[in-house]
């Protein structure tokens, strides 16, 4: 069964400073796909960042990065340099191949805020 | 690029009727679009996934008489809430995804804005 889990159901961090949100995740599928999105309060989801399993370097977009560590089965968000516009909920997700098509699990969520 | 939009963002409508949701990618073809639903302060909730074509997959637990999909081309799919109840109350979120990303792994989903749907 495909699991994410997001143990932080909160956040806080200072204004400029870099920020960890934390994933793990459970498949036995060798082939699957990870991705956090963000949620602000409009509802909308923002895609940020995609890590594939078999990528051998940790993906990277802007101010995002994520930390890969497979054996540990885990792909935790690090935001640098933190942002007012940065509040909002984080979605972890994992897509792997279900019945022959791809299934996305999400997490339930980190809700992050930026203090100024 | 990857611009998905839904039309209505937002709707109320009276127990009993139905509501229909469009999700439009505007500046791709989709080979696979998702619905999803999600409940105030908690994470999204897969609904269906539907191919162009074909007849979409729903999860365990989702009505399929209920909750009508039909993708007509790779740039639409509808989502049809029928006789609705105020228990169907939620904001849904239709996704799209298109092609393979280099290296095996999955490829993304891009998110419509949402549509929040209030039954009286």
């Amino acid at each position: 069964a495909q699991k994410i889990t997001q143990t932080q159901p909160g956040m806080f961090v200072q204004e400029k400073e870099a920020v960890t949100l934390d994933c793990t995740y459970d498949t036995s599928d060798p082939s699957y796909g990870l991705f956090w999105y963000k949620q602000p309060s409009s509802g909308e989801m923002i895609f940020l960042i995609y890590q594939g399993s078999y990528d051998q370097q940790n993906a990277t977009e802007g101010r995002y990065s994520l930390n890969f560590q497979k054996a540990r089965k885990s792909a935790n968000l690090v935001i640098s340099a933190s942002q007012l516009g940065d509040s909002a909920m984080y979605f972890c997700a994992m897509r792997a191949p279900r019945g022959g098509y791809q299934k996305v699990t999400f997490g339930t969520g980190t809700k992050l805020q930026v203090i100024p | 690029g990857a611009v998905v939009s839904q039309h209505p963002s937002w709707v109320i409508c009276k127990s009993g009727t139905s509501v229909k949701i469009e999700c439009r990618s505007l500046d791709f073809q989709a080979t696979t679009m998702f619905w999803y639903r999600q409940f105030p302060k908690q994470s999204l909730m897969l609904m269906a996934t539907s191919n162009e074509g074909s007849k979409a997959t729903y999860e365990q637990g989702v009505e399929k008489d209920k909750f009508l999909i039909n993708h007509a081309s790779l740039t639409l799919s509808t989502l049809t809430v029928t006789s609705a109840h105020p228990e169907d109350s939620s904001f849904y979120i239709c996704s799209a995804s298109f092609g393979k990303v280099p290296g095996g792994g999955a490829d993304t989903q891009y998110f419509g804005p949402g549509t929040r749907l209030t039954v009286l």
